[in-house]
Parts: structure tokens; sequence; C-alpha cells
């Protein structure tokens, strides 16, 4: 199983400022990493996939980065809806066992 | 506008059964992969189940094997999760989610989920 290792568990950021939220992956997993916002008492939301491409509706201000193990959230300009918690999933195995990060809470400094 | 409604969680004791139901509507079903993920209270996401668009691929997280059975009915647009056995530990709101063409076990869909409470 790939396990997924994300960092900070918590990250405080003031509106307007960067975030930058960290995934590592136990083993390569090439460009097979997705993140997803999940925001309180709401289903997950699709970010960003292929570790770097920004999924329907996604705004410019978010952005993925990185390959093999180590990867990078970037949103840009923090706005108040960004406030959340972000998870990163790897797909690269197959048969299929995807697998999820324990998650960055995302909080207002 | 795609819409995934989940429905049948509830309480229900150790070693009982639940079928979770949900139902899809404003995309071609039948075309789309389907996962069942999971989110204990207070927890992270965790996968349970990915069925292929046809329903003759079924994929399983280890915990679950054996006791949970995904299946779909594409005529009726709706997915299932049976889950027999339940313990304590599978408490959580189950997603139904869609999974993205290009990569078909990313989800870019969601439903609002249904929450399941194991306990005596």
């Amino acid at each position: 199983e790939v396990v997924m290792t994300q960092s900070p568990a918590t990250l405080y950021v003031s509106p307007g400022e960067r975030a930058t939220l960290s995934c590592r992956a136990s083993q390569s997993v090439s460009s097979e990493l997705a993140w997803y916002q999940q925001k309180p008492g709401q289903a997950p939301r699709l970010l960003i996939y292929g570790a770097s491409t920004r999924a329907t509706g996604v705004p410019a201000r978010f952005s993925g980065s990185g390959s093999g193990t180590e990867f990078t959230l970037t949103i840009s300009s923090l706005q108040s809806e960004d406030f959340a918690v972000y998870y990163c999933q790897q797909y690269i195995d197959w048969p299929p066992r995807i697998t999820f990060g324990q998650g960055t809470r995302l909080e207002v400094k | 506008e795609v819409q995934l409604e989940e429905s049948g969680g509830g309480l229900v004791q150790p070693g009982g059964s639940l079928r979770l139901s949900c139902a899809a509507s404003g995309f071609v079903f039948y075309n789309s992969w389907m996962t069942w993920v999971r989110q204990a209270p207070g927890k992270g996401l965790q996968w349970v189940a990915h069925i292929k668009e046809d329903g003759a691929e079924k994929y399983y997280v280890d915990s679950v094997k054996g006791r949970f059975t995904i299946s779909r009915d594409n005529a009726k647009n709706s997915l299932y999760l049976e889950m027999n056995s339940l313990r304590v530990d599978d408490t959580a709101v189950y997603y139904c989610a869609r999974g993205l063409k290009a990569t078909i076990t990313t989800m870019d869909a969601w439903g609002q989920g249904t929450p399941v409470t194991v306990s005596s």
C-alpha cells in the first residue's frame, strides 16, 4: 500500500497570503496524484489531478506541482472560502487501491 | 447538473447489515467508474470500493473484503453498497462518487453522504 503523508497537519495563513501544502508518497506515484478540498459538513471537491491539472471550475489561484514522491498544493492568494481541509490522493496502483493523506487543515492566522 | 444522492444509512448493531444506494443523474452513468469513500467521525477519507462501468470489475479495501459488495444497475442509474457483518469501526459517513474520465479513480463528483452508525 502506498502511504501518503501530508504536512503540516494545520497551517495558519492570513487572507491574501500564499499557502503551501505538502504531500509525500511512500513510493513513487509518478504524477498520479490528486488534491481535494473539504469544508465542514460538505463532501470533498476535486481540485487537482495529474499532480498539476486543475479540475473543471477550479480557480487559477490553486496550483499543483511535483512528481514521484513529493508534491505541493499552492494557493496563491487566500480567499475566505479557501479555509478548509485539503487531502492528497494517489491513484497509481493497479488493481486500483487508492489512498489518501491524513489531511491538512488550513486555518485563518 | 451532475447529481449523486445517497440513501440507506442509519443505526445498526454490530454484526448487522445495511444496503446503501446512490441515485445518479445529470450524466451518462453507464460510462462512469463509480466509487464509495467513507469518513469516520472527525477523521480523514478512506476509499472503500470501486466498480467498473459495466460492473465486470470490482475492487475493495482489505478491511471490507468478504463483508461488503459493490454493485450497480445501469438501467436504474444506481450504485449500491451491501454491507454485512458490520463492525463498530465501519461507523462513518459513506459517499458515492464518480470517477473522472481521464483517471477513473479520482472522483470529480460526490454525493452529500449518508451516515452509518454501528453500535449496540
